[in-house]
């Protein structure tokens, strides 16, 4: 079965900073990875996705991530934060069954 | 419709008593899945419709939870004789069964149980 795996649980970085989140995965096969943020008291909302092709995968928001299979991971990627970038961000991988696996989340506090 | 939409947005309920709740997913999809959300925790599967069959129903963590969905529309999640431990933000999505295609996500469910 898949897993996916987030570490940190919270990132605080200072704007203007470098974000970087970090996920891997387990999977047999390769995967279709999302990742989705979600803003307090708010639902999911997918940032970007990696199905097939190119592996620096751009999304919303200025975020991107390259899906690298030597390491089986997925990380998300901003040169610069804003404060409007604080939120929890999850990572998220999807089987041949439609079944989606998230990650734990991680939290990401931006310092003025 | 535009987006899944779910109600309430937002219940109060006393232990024991049983809820509904109702997830109106985007048109075409026939994909459902639900996810329960516990505070400050990430996202626990509970159930995963493809049309009105549940192929995976291993999350649902008890017998006092239930799903069903009528054809590729709206589902309800069922929950008997709540208890504390069920208080948590529920989450629907829908999606494409296309392998490539995300999940969208209504605004969720926050049930409290006291």
């Amino acid at each position: 079965a898949q897993s996916v795996t987030q570490l940190g649980s919270h990132v605080s970085v200072s704007e203007g900073a470098l974000v970087l989140l970090r996920c891997n995965y387990s999977s047999s096969v390769p995967p279709y990875l999302f990742w989705y943020v979600q803003y307090p008291n708010q639902g999911l909302q997918l940032l970007l996705k990696y199905t097939t092709g190119a592996t620096l995968v751009k999304g919303i928001n200025g975020f991107e991530a390259e899906f690298k299979k030597s390491e089986t991971s997925f990380h998300l990627t901003k040169p610069s934060a804003h404060m409007s970038d604080a939120a929890e961000y999850f990572c998220a991988v999807k089987n041949n069954f439609n079944k989606f696996y998230f990650g734990s989340g991680t939290k990401l506090n931006v310092k003025p | 419709g535009a987006g899944v939409s779910q109600s309430p947005s937002n219940k109060v309920t006393e232990k024991g008593k049983d809820v509904e709740l109702r997830c109106d997913p985007i048109s075409g999809h026939t994909a459902l899945y639900w996810y329960r959300q516990r505070l400050g925790q990430g996202l626990e599967f509970l159930i995963y419709f493809q049309g009105n069959s549940a192929p995976d129903k291993s999350g649902l963590p008890s017998d006092r939870f239930s799903a069903e969905r009528t054809g590729e529309s709206v589902s309800t999640l069922t929950i008997q004789r709540t208890q504390q431990e069920d208080s948590a933000v529920y989450l629907c999505a829908s999606s494409l069964i296309l392998g490539q295609t995300e999940a969208f996500f209504g605004q969720g469910t926050r049930l409290t149980v006291v």
